[in-house]
This record gives structure tokens, C-alpha cells and sequence, in this order.
């Protein structure tokens, strides 16, 4: 396994573009997150997988924000009408069940509002 | 809800010297604890982690951490550094039997020679 893979690494997109962004865990993990990480601070949660499922989303995930996760095996996070705010890290990270094993981070996307 | 505090933003020490990294959390209900290195443009990566039983976690790279329920800290030591150890760390708490990882704002640890 390659670990959890993320593309693309880099987005440069002009203010009110639409951007996707996708996330392949490593395959035997039913738990998918998308977490947000500024510059200085540490990864924000936005939200939760549970194979297909969506269970929990963020305050911070405004109606501008879109995840899914077909068929419980890669995810995209879609951001519409981009603003300069939502310049950011985005991380993905994949886990089993139970909270305990800690989370696999993929690199991240790096997504540049200009 | 939970909270994670990391006492330092930044942390500069020389080469081969100890160095501690602190972690405080606050919590209503029993939690894991984690710690997570980033190096630049790169996601986390699992340093070590506190379940139950000894305080005393070891993980990878020379680090390990004590957990300190009265206190409600995790810090993390390693007692000699290297320059490659220069990274960002993250403190992180889940709720036992919970879904959400909680991080602290992280604290740079820059190594010099």
C-alpha cells in the first residue's frame, strides 16, 4: 500500500473558480477525514467519513463546501465560488475504526485563492 | 468538547542537547493522546501515542512522552537532537470510543548546530 495519496499537491485559482480536490486512503481504512491547516496552526476538522457516509461536518464547512465519498473508497472535497479565505492546506487522513490507531496523513493539497 | 494547549510556539535548541515539548489538555471525558510531526509541504506523520497502562510511551526517531493525568499534560522529550529532528510537532487528543481528532496549534522545533 502507497499510503494515502493526495492530488493535486498544488492549486492556483483565481477568486469565485470552482476547485476539486481527491483523496485515496489506504484501502482497508473505513474512516476518511478532511481536515484545513493555516499557516501557524494546526489541522482544523471539517469532516467525516465512515465508509460512504458522511457523519459529522464542521461550522467551518460553509454551504460553499462539498465532500463525498462513493462507494466508501476515494473522496473529493469540492469548494465553489472560491474566496481568498479558503486559501489553505487541505488534509486528508484515513483510520480504522476505534479511535486508537492515530491517523494516516496524506501530503495535502495546498490550494493558492489569488 | 476538548482542548489541547502547546506551551510553545517555538522551541530553538542546539544540536545534541535534551529537549521537551509541552502539551496540556483540558477534556470531560476520558481521551487518547497523540503526538504528530510535520516537516515542510508534507502531511503528519504518527510519532507515538498514549492508549492506557505505563505513562511512559516510547515511538519513533529517539522520542517518547509522559503522560500526567493530574497535571492533564503529555509532554514530549527526546534527550539528544538532530538537525533533522527540525520540524513542526502537534499535540492531539480523541475522546476513547470517539471520531474526532483534536489538535494543538503545534510548536516548531528548530535544531541548530
Amino acid at each position: 500500500d502507497t499510503g494515502v495519496s493526495q492530488n493535486p499537491r498544488h492549486k492556483i485559482t483565481k477568486r469565485g473558480q470552482n476547485v476539486t480536490f481527491r483523496c485515496d486512503p489506504i484501502s482497508e481504512h473505513n474512516r476518511l477525514y478532511w481536515y484545513r491547516q493555516t499557516l501557524g496552526q494546526g489541522p482544523e476538522f471539517l469532516t467525516y467519513f465512515q465508509n460512504e457516509a458522511q457523519l459529522e461536518k464542521s461550522r467551518l464547512l460553509s454551504d460553499r463546501f462539498s465532500a463525498e465519498r462513493p462507494k466508501g473508497s476515494f473522496s473529493t472535497l469540492e469548494i465553489q465560488r472560491t474566496e481568498q479565505g479558503d486559501s489553505a492546506m487541505y488534509l486528508c487522513a484515513s483510520t480504522l475504526d476505534g479511535g486508537n490507531y492515530g491517523y494516516t496523513f496524506g501530503s495535502g493539497t495546498r490550494l493558492t485563492v489569488v | 468538547a476538548q482542548s489541547v494547549t502547546q506551551l510553545d510556539s517555538q522551541v530553538p535548541v542546539f544540536e545534541e542537547a535534551p529537549v521537551e515539548l509541552r502539551c496540556n489538555y483540558s477534556s470531560s471525558v476520558s481521551v487518547y493522546l497523540f503526538w504528530y510531526v510535520q516537516y515542510p509541504n508534507q502531511g503528519l506523520q504518527l510519532l507515538l501515542k498514549y492508549l492506557s497502562g505505563s505513562t511512559l510511551v516510547k515511538g519513533i526517531n529517539g522520542f517518547e512522552a509522559e503522560f500526567n493525568k493530574s497535571q492533564t499534560s503529555f509532554h514530549l522529550r527526546k534527550p539528544s537532537v538532530h538537525i533533522s529532528d527540525t520540524a513542526e510537532y502537534f499535540c492531539a487528543v480523541i475522546p476513547t470510543g470517539g471520531f474526532k481528532t483534536i489538535f494543538g496549534a503545534g510548536t516548531r522545533l528548530f535544531v541548530k548546530a
